[in-house]
This record gives structure tokens, C-alpha cells and sequence, in this order.
């Protein structure tokens, strides 16, 4: 069976560019999350959907940052425009259920630098 | 602010040996303590977890152990093998509250032949 798939696996921007990460969850899978990752920080919760709805966009760090889930098999996360900062590992993981006891599969992630 | 601290950031152990990391909470309402494992390039991955009605939970070569008046839990890899080098986060969460975690920083263990 097909893991999380998220694409591209890798981007390269210049400051100021948009950017959208993309992902496809697990199929059955009604919880989706973004995460990212940095040596500073270490791993965040940006967003969590569940049935395609965002429940809790608290870990998004500013406006520039956006998430979208138009239907079960699909979600992007959009940075726009991005800046040097925001150069990290994005995650999306996928659970059946959404609670914290259900698993969630990660991603290989997109690893993102803005130059 | 910081609600999971893990230590040692990394550490090194010879293959057949026991890797120990610790991690300390401070939120006593978490009762569900997940530990994922991460190699390079790839996502995290849930490797086992306790609540804190048990003292100790063993899965193979891998034990936590849970002290609740400590606020504290660990991860023990008995007999490590190369194939365990990878990053190990811990993390915290309430069980009747949906999967946001508060994740450790990571300790990356490397296992020599």
C-alpha cells in the first residue's frame, strides 16, 4: 500500500516567491497534518484537518503561511511569499481518526530551502 | 516554552549495547507518550508508546519506562544494532484530545559495528 505521498521532495526558491507543497494522504485517512521541522525548533504542528476541515491552524506562523484540503485525497500548503526563514522540512502525516492515540503515518517530507 | 525535555541530544553505543534517552514533561494532564523513530530523509515514525497506567511497556528490543510522580519517561533500545541509528523524538499528548503532540527535540543515537 502507498504511504503518504508529498511532492516536490525537494525545492530550491528565492525569497519572495510563492511556494506550495503538496500532499496526498493515505486513503481512508480522514485526519491530515502539517508539520515542520528544523534543528531550532524541531518538529511543529502547523495545521490539523479532519474530514477536510481545519480544526487548529494555531502552529501557523504567520499570513503568508496557507492550507487547503478540497477533498479527502488531497491538501497543499502554500508559503507566499516565503522568506529565508521559512528554509525547513515540511511533513504531512495522515491518521485514521485524528485522536492522539490513532497513528499517524508521516511523509518523506519536502525539504525546502529559500535562498 | 518548552513542554518536553529530552536528553542527551546524541549519543553513541556500541553495537550489543543498551541506548537510554530521557524525556520529562511538565503538563500533568498528558497521559499518552508516544516515541517515533526517524531515519535520514524520511518522516517520523511511530515506533511504541505507554499511558501512565502502566510503569513499563517492552516491544522487542524496546522498552519505556514511565515514572508519574517524576513526570518523567524513557526509552530503552536493548542490545542496539547498527540498523537502530536514527533520530529518536519523544512526545506527549491527552488521550481524549485530538493528535496534538508536544514533541522532545530529538537524540540522534548512532550504533558502531
Amino acid at each position: 500500500d502507498a504511504g503518504v505521498i508529498q511532492s516536490p521532495r525537494h525545492e530550491v526558491t528565492e525569497m519572495g516567491q510563492e511556494v506550495t507543497l503538496r500532499c496526498k494522504p493515505i486513503s481512508g485517512h480522514n485526519s491530515l497534518f502539517w508539520y515542520r521541522q528544523t534543528m531550532m525548533r524541531g518538529l511543529e504542528l502547523l495545521i490539523y484537518f479532519n474530514n477536510n476541515v481545519p480544526i487548529d491552524d494555531s502552529g501557523m506562523p504567520e499570513d503568508r503561511f496557507s492550507a487547503k484540503m478540497p477533498n479527502a485525497s488531497f491538501s497543499t500548503l502554500k508559503i507566499q511569499p516565503s522568506e529565508p526563514r521559512d528554509s525547513a522540512v515540511y511533513f504531512c502525516a495522515s491518521s485514521f481518526g485524528g485522536m492522539s492515540t490513532d497513528t499517524q503515518y508521516f511523509g518523506p517530507g519536502t525539504r525546502l530551502t529559500v535562498l | 516554552q518548552q513542554q518536553v525535555k529530552q536528553s542527551p541530544q546524541s549519543l553513541i553505543v556500541q553495537k550489543g549495547g543498551i541506548s537510554i534517552i530521557n524525556c520529562a514533561y511538565e503538563n500533568t494532564a498528558f497521559d499518552y507518550f508516544p516515541w517515533y523513530q526517524q531515519f535520514p530523509g524520511k518522516g517520523p515514525a511511530l515506533l511504541i508508546a505507554i499511558r501512565p497506567d502502566v510503569s513499563e511497556k517492552k516491544e522487542g528490543r524496546f522498552t519505556i519506562s514511565f515514572n508519574k510522580s517524576a513526570k518523567q519517561f524513557s526509552l530503552h533500545i536493548m542490545d542496539s544494532q547498527p540498523g537502530d541509528s536514527a533520530t529518536y523524538f519523544c512526545a506527549a499528548s491527552k488521550t481524549d484530545s485530538w493528535g496534538k503532540f508536544q514533541f522532545g527535540a530529538g537524540t540522534q543515537v548512532v550504533v558502531t559495528p
